[in-house]
């Protein structure tokens, strides 16, 4: 079934450690994001990349690094993680780069940096 | 900056009824809006997509309107059932840029 995969699915992480969150999708979407999603805040855009090998901020970049090295591969990583990135962290796409086409989402990855 | 709001937070409504959820935005320059459902712990599953110059979109028992205008976009729900309790997020996407801004979203639950 073409869509967009995520792992892991929950991960439990110390405060200092490093980690990488994956992404991959099927479609062949130009458009790749990375969101997070807290209670009482919503989605927020931390990173984005209209094509491969192009990158941009977000609203919530600070903490959080992406590369996009081809098509469809879009990995987020927390290089120092803190207890305020504990969320819960989806990836999107979209045919096109101006993400008028709409948007398809993964199923999420439930992170707790303890 | 654009400011997306869902009213009601929360639903709750029996079997059979119709629901309807609104969704408000403050900058009436939009390219398009997106309807999503979330269940629990899961991610966001796409339903309606409403380009600027549409004023509705139906898929089944879901029909979206758009009025630009205004600034509201309404997600009706025809003969509820529980399988459609969720959370129902709309999005919306300015003119000149990619990046999608989230409503807050409405819990719906139908009771049987």
């Amino acid at each position: 079934i073409a869509g967009i995969t995520q792992a892991p699915t929950s991960q439990i992480l110390a405060a200092g450690r490093r980690m990488t969150l994956r992404c991959t999708q099927d479609m062949r979407h130009n458009a790749m994001y990375w969101y997070r999603q807290d209670l009482g805040l919503g989605l927020r855009l931390i990173h984005y990349s209209n094509t491969a090998g192009t990158t941009g901020k977000g609203e919530v970049p600070d903490g959080y690094s992406v590369s996009r090295a081809n098509t469809d591969d879009f990995p987020l990583t927390l290089a120092s993680a803190v207890p305020s990135q504990t969320s819960v962290y989806f990836c999107a796409s979209s045919p096109s780069g101006t993400g008028r086409l709409g948007y398809t989402f993964g199923s999420g990855t439930r992170l707790t940096v303890v | 900056k654009q400011e997306v709001t869902q009213i009601p937070a929360a639903l709750s409504v029996p079997e059979g009824e119709n629901l309807v959820l609104n969704c408000s935005f403050t900058d009436s320059a939009i390219y398009n809006l997106q309807w999503f459902r979330q269940d629990p712990g899961k991610g966001l599953t796409s339903l309606l997509l409403i380009q600027s110059s549409q004023r509705e979109q139906t898929s089944g028992r879901l029909n979206a309107s758009l009025d630009k205008s205004s600034g509201r976009s309404t997600l009706y729900i025809a003969a509820s059932q529980p399988g459609d309790s969720a959370t129902y997020l709309c999005a919306v996407l300015p003119p000149n840029d990619y990046k999608l801004s989230f409503g807050a979203g409405t819990t719906v639950t139908v009771r049987a």
